[in-house]
């Protein structure tokens, strides 16, 4: 069964304090691993798409990797306004249809 | 201008009763989906739709039922509300296959 899970559930950073989430999935063939924000009371804003093991994608204080068994989502010198869940979400080769199977996400609250 | 667009915000009503939510992209996307995210921020796939046309339709309640009169519109209707439907309903569109999905800011179902 394909399976999306984060790591971890939550992480409290000072500002300036550099860390990474984690992403790992099992899935029978990865076609895209997707990265969403969500602030409280919104939808989820798309942040990244990485295709294949080697990728990496950069915005801002963010920069997203991808291998064949996890992505990172690598935050340099966080600032508060970058509080928010992190979701990440895959499309595998066998899924019905184009639907994302997302993980559970990783609350990050960034203290000044 | 918003994306996509679901009314109500909000919708608070007492087990049994019958509700509609209803979603509107103006991407011009073929594809929409509902997802259901519970308590724990968990975002789970209902059912998605291309060009009007059902595709996926996952393990869900036969009281949930989508209609979509237009590719740009996607509703939701649900019969005899129960407790467990309590959670936040978005609505998403997806240009292609493998790209990014777009959210609505969805709606609050709370039943009493």
């Amino acid at each position: 069964e394909d399976q999306v899970t984060q790591s971890p559930e939550a992480l409290r950073l000072q500002e300036g304090e550099s860390s990474s989430l984690n992403c790992s999935y099992t899935v029978s063939g990865l076609r895209g691993l997707f990265w969403y924000r969500q602030d409280p009371g919104k939808g989820p804003e798309f942040l990244f798409t990485l295709y294949s093991a080697g990728e990496e994608k950069e915005k801002e204080r963010l920069k997203a990797t991808l291998t064949k068994k996890e992505s990172f989502l690598h935050i340099t010198a966080p600032k508060p306004e970058d509080s928010a869940t992190y979701l990440c979400a895959v499309q595998a080769r066998d899924q019905a249809g184009t639907a994302l199977i997302f993980g559970k996400g990783t609350t990050l609250s960034v203290s000044s | 201008d918003t994306a996509v667009s679901q009314t109500p915000k909000y919708l608070v009503t007492q087990m049994g009763n019958d509700k509609s939510i209803k979603c509107e992209q103006n991407l011009g996307h073929d594809t929409m989906y509902w997802y259901k995210q519970d308590s724990k921020k968990f975002l789970k796939i209902m059912f998605s739709y291309n060009n009007k046309e059902l595709i996926i339709n996952e393990t869900v309640p036969n009281r949930f039922s989508p209609k979509s009169p237009d590719k740009a519109h996607l509703n939701l209707h649900i019969n005899s509300l129960e407790l467990g439907d309590s959670a936040v309903y978005f609505c998403a569109s997806q240009r292609a296959d493998n790209s990014p999905l777009h959210f609505g800011n969805g709606t609050r179902l709370t039943v009493t």
